[in-house]
């Protein structure tokens, strides 16, 4: 079955403690981007990787960093969490940069940072 | 600066009626236009995908326009159900990125 996993799917922490939301996909699509979604703001693009080793910032990059060495793996790292990053978050994938296709996301994941 | 636009916010209809989504958006160089669902606390699932050179698509009770050169997107859903109830969402893939630029959605809410 096609899927994009995400984990943790909910995560309460402190400021300042590093964590890694972890998403993976077994389509072997080449292009995947993480999108936060907060009330009012709706969804916006943090970061995005057109394949392994290519990442580049979306809308709203301040405060993440992300990795892509393996193509079905594309960790989003907050290294010092803060409150105001407490929000939805969603990783997408696409087969390819020709951008034909279909975008596939994941089921969230819930991050409070008290 | 792409901007997407859903119009209304929020849509309570009865049961077995016709309802049209409204989406526009301000800037035509795009790849696609796609509809997404989503359901409180839930993913996103992607309902219908209109390439830029299209001008429909449909699946089911679900048929999407695309208009891009006046910027306008609908989705059309026939014979609504309960199980319709839900927010839907646009989105506008831009060309050079793909990334997606979101509609704040319009939540729907079918009665029986």
């Amino acid at each position: 079955e096609a899927q994009v996993t995400q984990n943790p799917r909910y995560l309460i922490t402190v400021t300042g403690k590093k964590l890694t939301v972890t998403c993976s996909q077994n389509m072997n699509h080449e292009y995947m981007s993480w999108y936060r979604q907060d009330p009012g703001l709706g969804l916006r693009q943090i970061y995005y990787s057109m394949n392994v080793e290519v990442t580049d910032k979306g809308d709203v990059p301040e405060g993440y960093k992300v990795s892509r060495k393996e193509k079905r793996n594309f960790p989003l790292i907050l290294e010092s969490p803060s409150p105001n990053q407490t929000s939805l978050y969603f990783c997408a994938t696409q087969q390819d940069r020709t951008f034909y296709n279909e975008q596939f996301f994941g089921p969230g994941t819930r991050l409070t940072v008290l | 600066k792409q901007e997407v636009t859903q119009i209304p916010a929020a849509l309570s209809v009865p049961e077995g009626e016709n309802l049209v989504l409204n989406c526009s958006f301000t800037d035509s160089a795009i790849y696609n236009l796609q509809w997404f669902r989503q359901d409180p606390g839930k993913g996103l699932t992607s309902l219908l995908l209109i390439q830029s050179s299209q001008r429909e698509q449909t699946s089911g009770r679900l048929n999407a326009s695309l208009d891009k050169s006046s910027g306008r997107s609908t989705l059309y859903i026939a014979a609504s159900q309960p199980g319709d109830s839900a927010t839907y969402l646009c989105a506008v893939a831009l060309r050079g990125t793909g990334k997606l630029i979101f509609g704040q959605g319009t939540t729907l809410q079918v009665k029986p």
